[in-house]
C-alpha cells in the first residue's frame, strides 16, 4: 500500500525551511527519501532503517518514528537547487516490495 | 561501480502495437530489480519486481508483463499497448541488505508516448 505523504506543495523562499512527511498504514522495515528533478530520474538521498533513527546530508536531514510509522524530511536554509519533487519509499518483506508516495512538489524561488 | 543502461531513451508508438523496453545492470549481482511507470506529473508506480532470475512480481494487473531472463537483465513487455501506457517508464536495482533494500538506482527512464 503506497505511503501517504504532507504536504502535496511547497513554495519557499531561498534560506527558508521545509519539512515533508511521509506516512504508511503497516509497518515499515525503511524508509527512502529520493528528489526528482523535472524529466530526470529520481536520486537518492538517504535511507532510514531503525526505528527513531535521524539521518543528515548537508542541510537535508530526516527522522524515521518505527511506532508511528511515520518519516519526515527536513530542509534547512532552502537552496535554489533544492527544487523538485520529493518521494518518500517504504519497503516490507526485506526488500521485495518497494513503493513511493505521491511525492512533495517543492519550489524554491530567488 | 555499477552502472545502469535502459533502453530506448523514447519511443512513440501507435495503440496496439507491442512494446519491448530492456534494462540491464553491470557490476553486481543477484541484484533486486524494478520496472516504475511514471504518468505525466504523476508519483512513481511500482509494477514489477523481481529478487532473482525467473521470480516477478507483479503490482498492477494490466496489459503488461516482465521476463528476467539473465541475472542482470531485466524486460518491460506488452503485446499490445493502450492509450493509458503512455508514461515515464524507470528502470532501478537494489542491492538486497538484511532488514530491508539499500538504495535505488535508477535508469535513464524510457519516455513512451502511444497515439
Amino acid at each position: 500500500q503506497q505511503p501517504v505523504q504532507s504536504p502535496q506543495a511547497v513554495i519557499l523562499r531561498e534560506g527558508e525551511d521545509a519539512v515533508i512527511n511521509c506516512s504508511s498504514s503497516k509497518a515499515l522495515y525503511s524508509v527512502h527519501w529520493y528528489r526528482q528533478k523535472h524529466g530526470e530520474a529520481p536520486v537518492f538521498l538517504m535511507i532510514l532503517l531503525k526505528g527513531g533513527e535521524q539521518k543528515g546530508h548537508d542541510k537535508i536531514s530526516a527522522s524515521f518514528n518505527e511506532k508511528k510509522q511515520q518519516s519526515s524530511l527536513y530542509l534547512t536554509a532552502s537552496q535554489l537547487s533544492y527544487s523538485g519533487t520529493y518521494f518518500c519509499g517504504t519497503e516490507d518483506n526485506y526488500g521485495q516490495n518497494f513503493v513511493f508516495g505521491p511525492g512533495t512538489r517543492l519550489s524554491v524561488l530567488p | 561501480s555499477q552502472t545502469i543502461h535502459q533502453w530506448p531513451a523514447t519511443l512513440v508508438q501507435p495503440v496496439g502495437s507491442p512494446l519491448s523496453l530492456e534494462c540491464t545492470v553491470e557490476g553486481t549481482s543477484n541484484p533486486n530489480l524494478y520496472w516504475y511507470r511514471q504518468a505525466a506529473g504523476r508519483g512513481l508506480q511500482l509494477l514489477f519486481y523481481s529478487v532473482g532470475i525467473g521470480q516477478i512480481s507483479s503490482e498492477v494487473p494490466q496489459n503488461l508483463s516482465a521476463s528476467r531472463p539473465q541475472d542482470r537483465q531485466f524486460i518491460l513487455s506488452s503485446k499490445k499497448l493502450l492509450l493509458s501506457d503512455s508514461g515515464f517508464y524507470l528502470c532501478a536495482w537494489s542491492a538486497p541488505i538484511v532488514g530491508g533494500s539499500g538504495e535505488l538506482f535508477f535508469g535513464e527512464g524510457s519516455r513512451l508516448t502511444v497515439l
